[in-house]
């Protein structure tokens, strides 16, 4: 089965640019979306199919994808930002999505 | 307005069955897959499987394959998370989620239902 792969932890300066990567065999190839979830809160959908954003989401977070990793990106980060944030592809060998196990954003 | 409402949280003990739902709103309900995903407590998203209402198409990950079923009732919008006998490691938020096609995101969440199984 696909797997995806996570940084743990990612800390960002206030104001300052945050980058959470996402690898896997090939991501390049694949619909990446990604995830934000604060404590005791539902996840929220914040970039989809690689470099959209639903309506409300800042332009501040953007995404990109190539090769074998994808990578959001926070720019300006603000304190609000702090979050568990999951990448997510489709993985066609098992029919069924497939998570990153979660970076945790911290902003100083 | 799309909505995604879920049943309350549940306590339950080991061996008992159990049946959770997801009361969609707001969109056409059998154009849409409806999901459900698992998250233990401290832990990640885990896939479970998703379902399509219209023609009650259903798929499970390797991983709750026998495990869990899921279901729906088109004629009241709603889809379902069952057990026939709950484990202690059945513990967890449960999350529904929507989405069009196996491609796209799952763009909108229903609010989680804890279930807690212990004796």
């Amino acid at each position: 089965s696909y797997e995806l792969t996570q940084p743990l932890s990612v800390s960002v300066a206030l104001g300052q640019t945050a980058r959470i990567t996402c690898g896997g065999n090939s991501i390049g190839g694949k619909n990446v979306h990604w995830y934000q979830q604060k404590p005791g809160q539902a996840p929220v959908l914040v970039i989809y199919t690689e470099n959209n954003r639903p309506s409300g989401i800042p332009e501040r977070f953007s995404g990109s994808n190539s090769g074998n990793t994808a990578t959001l990106t926070i720019s300006r980060a603000q304190a609000g930002d702090e979050a568990d944030y999951y990448c997510q592809v489709w993985d066609s060998s098992t029919a069924g999505g497939v998570f990153g196990g979660g970076t945790k954003l911290t902003v100083l | 307005e799309v909505q995604l409402v879920q049943s309350g949280a549940e306590v339950k003990n080991p061996g008992e069955s159990l049946k959770i739902s997801c009361e969609a709103s707001g969109y056409i309900f059998t154009n849409y897959w409806i999901g459900w995903v698992r998250q233990m407590p401290g832990k990640g998203l885990e896939w479970m499987g998703i379902i399509y209402p219209g023609d009650s198409d259903t798929r499970y990950s390797p991983s709750f394959q026998g495990q869990v079923t899921i279901s729906a009732d088109k004629s009241i919008n709603t889809a379902y998370l069952q057990w026939s006998s709950l484990k202690a490691s059945d513990t967890a938020m449960y999350y529904c989620v929507r989405l069009m096609t196996s491609v796209t995101p799952l763009d909108y969440w229903g609010q989680g239902t804890l279930v807690t199984v212990s004796s």
